[in-house]
C-alpha cells in the first residue's frame, strides 16, 4: 500500500472554528490531491498540487484553502467551518508519467470524517 | 470539464454470478485514462483496473475485466465469479492524457454480493 496517512481520522467541531487536515506521504510522489466525499456526488476535487507551493482550485474549493510547503505535507484548511463542509476527505497521490504510456493511478489515504456541528 | 456517469445508484448479484456495472463518460479528448476504483465499507479507495484509451484490447485484472467502447464513449466492469468481498461501492473515474491531472470521478454504484 502506498504510504499515505491522513489525520485525523475524525474530527467534531462547531460552525465558524478553523479547522486544518493533514495529509502526509513517503513516496515522493509529485502531485497531491484533497477531495471530498458526499452522498449521490461520488468524490470532488477540492484542491491538488503539483510541487511544492504549487498549488490550483478544483472543483469545490470555495471554503477551502491549501498549502503545501514540503514535498510529502499537503494541508487543507477551513478557515470558518460550515454544516456545509462536514463530509469525508480524502487524501490522493500520484506521479503521472506521460509520454511512456504508463500512468502510476491515485492511490488514497483512508479518509477524515469531518462532523460540523 | 469532463463528466462521469453511472447510471446504477445499487445493485445487487448472487455469489458466484457475474455482474456488469455501467460507465459512461464526455470528453473531447482522444488521448485518457479510465479507471474504476472500489470503495468497501472499511472506506479506502482501491484500484480496480485501468483502461489506456488508446489500447484497444480491454484490460483485465482476474475476476474483473472491462469493455471498453471508445465511440460510444462506454466504460463497464464486468465481475465474474462475485464473492462476499466484492461488496462495496464502485467507482468509475477518467483522467485526461495530455496535460491532464486531475482525475473525474462518478457518483458510484453501491454492489451487494448474496450469498
Amino acid at each position: 500500500d502506498a504510504g499515505i496517512t491522513q489525520s485525523p481520522r475524525h474530527k467534531v467541531t462547531e460552525t465558524g472554528t478553523p479547522v486544518t487536515l493533514r495529509c502526509h506521504q513517503t513516496e515522493n510522489h509529485r502531485y497531491m490531491y484533497w477531495y471530498r466525499q458526499d452522498p449521490g456526488h461520488g468524490l470532488r476535487l477540492i484542491h491538488y498540487s503539483y510541487g511544492v507551493k504549487d498549488t490550483d482550485k478544483g472543483e469545490v474549493s470555495d471554503g477551502y484553502s491549501v498549502s503545501r510547503s514540503k514535498t510529502e505535507d499537503f494541508l487543507l484548511t477551513l478557515e470558518s467551518a460550515t454544516s456545509s463542509q462536514t463530509s469525508v476527505y480524502f487524501c490522493a497521490i500520484s506521479n503521472p508519467h506521460r509520454g511512456g504510456g504508463y500512468l502510476q493511478p491515485q492511490h488514497f489515504g483512508d479518509g477524515t470524517r469531518l462532523s460540523i456541528l | 470539464a469532463q463528466t462521469v456517469t453511472q447510471s446504477q445508484p445499487e445493485m445487487s448479484v448472487q455469489e458466484a454470478e457475474t455482474v456488469t456495472l455501467s460507465c459512461t463518460y464526455d470528453t473531447s479528448e482522444n488521448n485518457y485514462y479510465l479507471f474504476w476504483y472500489k470503495q468497501p465499507p472499511s472506506r479506502q479507495m482501491i484500484l480496480v483496473i485501468r483502461q489506456e484509451a488508446y489500447k484497444q484490447q480491454n484490460a483485465t485484472e482476474n475476476r474483473f475485466s472491462v469493455n471498453f467502447q471508445k465511440a460510444a464513449k462506454s466504460f463497464s466492469l464486468k465481475i465474474s465469479d462475485s464473492q462476499l468481498g466484492d461488496t462495496a461501492m464502485y467507482f468509475c473515474a477518467f483522467m485526461e492524457g495530455v496535460g491532464g491531472n486531475q482525475f473525474y470521478f462518478g457518483t458510484g454504484t453501491s454492489l451487494t454480493v448474496i450469498p
